[in-house]
């Protein structure tokens, strides 16, 4: 079940320009991540963050987490025409990943 | 190899048929997944296997029937499916043995199923 919001649910950037995206939920979690899916192929794990970090980094992302405020965010920095994707956040409780809604990202070159 | 197959890519069935779909991974991830989802949707958890046993159902229909004949092989036996169980189905795999503050799941790339 659908456990987390994300907002804008689409954004549009021009090539090199950052794109950031946030995620809300509702409910504890043990840790969240984020995927990415290509036109409606399969997801690809892009970053994990545990429930006990605040600030995670990997190559061109970045993920924060506030558990006070129950949200994410993930930042693309540089963006790249192959960024172009949907991106989804997933709460992970019980080994059980509930996704959000999704943001889709187009990045025009 | 952290590749997840599934096969077919894409299904074409009537409301009628029985059709099975197939996924396949050999990284020796003891916990599998299937999900559903439907377009400019995210993916929805149907089912869990963990160390080839169902652990979780989602309440899914009976219609769908999940089996793990061994530790590397998933598979969804569909049967009298509706036309608004069309969608893509997704299998994913996990290590087990990881701890919930490091475990990710692995995708494969997906059965886009139309039900006619």
């Amino acid at each position: 079940s659908q456990q987390g919001e994300e907002d804008p649910q689409a954004l549009s950037i021009q090539e090199g320009e950052n794109a950031t995206m946030n995620c809300s939920y509702k409910t504890s979690i043990n840790n969240l991540q984020w995927y990415r899916q290509n036109s409606g192929r399969g997801l690809v794990h892009l970053i994990l963050i545990r429930s006990n970090e605040r600030e995670k980094h990997s190559g061109r992302l970045r993920v924060t987490l506030d558990t006070s405020k129950k949200s994410s965010s993930l930042l693309i920095t540089a963006s790249r025409a192959a960024d172009t994707a949907s991106y989804f956040c997933a709460m992970v409780n019980d080994y059980k990943l509930s996704f959000g809604a999704g943001t889709t990202v187009t990045v025009r070159a | 190899d952290t590749e997840v197959t599934q096969t077919p890519k894409h299904l074409v069935m009537g409301m009628t048929n029985k059709k099975s779909l197939k996924c396949e991974q050999h990284m020796g991830h003891r916990a599998m997944y299937w999900y559903k989802q439907k377009a400019k949707k995210p993916p929805e958890l149907m089912f869990v296997y963990s160390y080839e046993k169902l652990s979780i159902n989602e309440s899914v229909p009976s219609r769908f029937s999940p089996e793990c004949p061994n530790s590397s092989l998933l598979n969804l036996h569909l049967h009298a499916l509706q036309p608004e169980d069309s969608a893509l189905y997704l299998c994913a795999s996990r290590d087990p043995k990881r701890g919930a503050g490091t475990d990710t799941q692995y995708f494969g790339p997906g059965t886009r199923l139309t039900v006619l």
